[in-house]
């Protein structure tokens, strides 16, 4: 059971560039979640699923797109990288989509756009 | 505009000591707070929560208070240990958004041996 996976681990682009971070998750999770933090900063969720072929915005949407066609994977889509973009990216999943319903995280992209 | 802040970037505590990590809100319906824990190069995991309908919540050498009135929250370390050295986020469901949890800036705890 290897949880919630994220790749890659690290990545830099260039201004203008687009790439897809990956996630994946094997606890049969129906919600899942893409936050960033920046430093000094919490999380701020970017989007979220609450189940195959269901997306929704976040608090920050924007310059980002995702899909969710499985279960399992919810990728994140950056179209024209911009320095502001810059961060780390946490996928997570939960069973359901309470506020008890504990969020369990990847270890996280570190992406830079220079 | 910041709901949920941690006023404190880092913490400094010895060994076997009490760590005490704060943090406060702004939003009145957050109805639940939860704790997360964060190490190096990995994501962070879930420590402890409350509900808002507590003001105490107690697991092994962690406890977390709850003041309403006051919009705080407090997360107590009891011993602290060199392993609790992370950082500590903490986080608020509203479910009037559908809920989503309102994560804070966190506080790096460093416990000295």
């Amino acid at each position: 059971n290897a949880g919630v996976t994220q790749t890659p681990k690290f990545r830099i682009l260039k201004i203008g560039q687009s790439m897809t971070l990956q996630c994946t998750q094997d606890m049969n999770h129906n919600y899942m979640y893409w936050y960033r933090q920046d430093p000094g900063m919490g999380l701020k969720l970017i989007y979220y699923s609450v189940g195959a072929g269901i997306t929704d915005k976040g608090e920050v949407p924007n310059g980002y797109n995702v899909s969710r066609s499985t279960t399992e994977d919810f990728p994140l889509r950056l179209e024209l990288a911009a320095p502001s973009q810059t961060s780390v990216y946490f996928c997570a999943s939960s069973k359901s989509g309470g506020g008890t319903d504990t969020q369990y995280f990847g270890p996280g992209t570190r992406l830079t756009v220079l | 505009d910041q709901q949920v802040k941690q006023n404190s970037p880092s913490l400094s505590v010895q060994e076997g000591r009490i760590s005490i990590l704060n943090c406060d809100y702004t939003n009145s319906m957050f109805d639940y707070f939860l704790w997360y824990k964060k190490y190096p190069a990995e994501g962070p995991t879930f420590l402890i929560s409350i509900s808002s309908i507590k003001d105490k919540n107690e697991d092994g050498r962690f406890t977390v208070f709850l003041n309403k009135s006051a919009k705080h929250l407090s997360l107590h370390i009891v011993p602290s240990q060199p392993g609790d050295s992370a950082v500590y986020f903490c986080a608020a469901s509203d479910p009037n958004a559908g809920n989503m949890l309102t994560f804070g800036g966190g506080t790096r705890l460093m416990v000295k041996p």
